[in-house]
């Protein structure tokens, strides 16, 4: 029973280079999210799919995008990474974006930008 | 807007007593409330959810937590710490039930000691 699968688990980078997270989730939910998590800053939302074809932005979006690939998968791009970047990143589904459906989340990209 | 806030980053306890997580929210309308639980090097799980059916919700490994609209808080406790309960809890709200205005705390560190 995988839930939500993130890659890489550790990724190191340099400034101004550019990257793909994946993630992928098997447990058929519809909406799908990107959270940021810094020490003692709690999880900040970076752009939330609440249905396969829709992307919205959060709290955070800035110096990222995102693609829904399918029902399956939702990817974060880093088009030029910066130092303020570095954080621990989770992918996190839900069967709806209401009906307090709980989040279920991955086991997270610890990423360093250099 | 909402928030939320958790009074002290780090609570120790030791193995058997009490636990008393604290947690205040900010909002205009009827919030939806979560408690998450953190093991290290994980993603976030759910330990329990208000949404107003029972002031008093039980969660999952002893946990519960009682919504108190007068003090505007949400609690979490659990009557005796067990070594495997330390972890990262954080609380979270969101309005109208979305998901995707889902709002986390900084978190709290929960110690054990023998």
């Amino acid at each position: 029973n995988a839930g939500v699968t993130q890659t890489p688990k550790f990724q190191v980078l340099k400034t101004g280079q550019s990257m793909t997270l994946q993630c992928a989730q098997d447990m058929n939910h519809n909406s799908m999210y990107w959270y940021r998590q810094d020490p003692g800053m709690g999880l900040r939302l970076i752009y939330y799919s609440a249905s396969e074809g829709t992307t919205d932005k959060g709290e955070v979006p800035n110096g990222y995008n995102v693609s829904r690939l399918n029902k399956r998968e939702f990817s974060l791009r880093l088009e030029s990474a910066a130092p303020s970047q570095t954080s621990v990143y989770f992918c996190a589904s839900s069967a709806d974006l209401f009906n307090n459906s709980p989040l279920h989340f991955g086991n997270g990209t610890r990423l360093t930008v250099t | 807007a909402q928030s939320v806030t958790q009074l002290g980053s780090h609570v120790s306890v030791s193995e058997g007593a009490l636990v008393l997580l604290r947690c205040n929210y900010s909002s205009s309308v009827p919030p939806y409330l979560f408690w998450y639980v953190q093991y290290p090097n994980q993603g976030l799980q759910l330990l329990l959810k208000y949404t107003s059916a029972a002031t008093l919700v039980k969660g999952i490994n002893g946990f519960e937590a009682e919504f108190k609209k007068s003090e505007t808080s949400f609690h979490l406790t659990k009557p005796s710490a067990h070594m495997s309960d330390a972890a990262e809890y954080f609380c979270a709200v969101s309005l109208g039930g979305s998901q995707g205005n889902l709002i986390f705390g900084k978190g709290t560190k929960l110690s054990v000691k023998p």
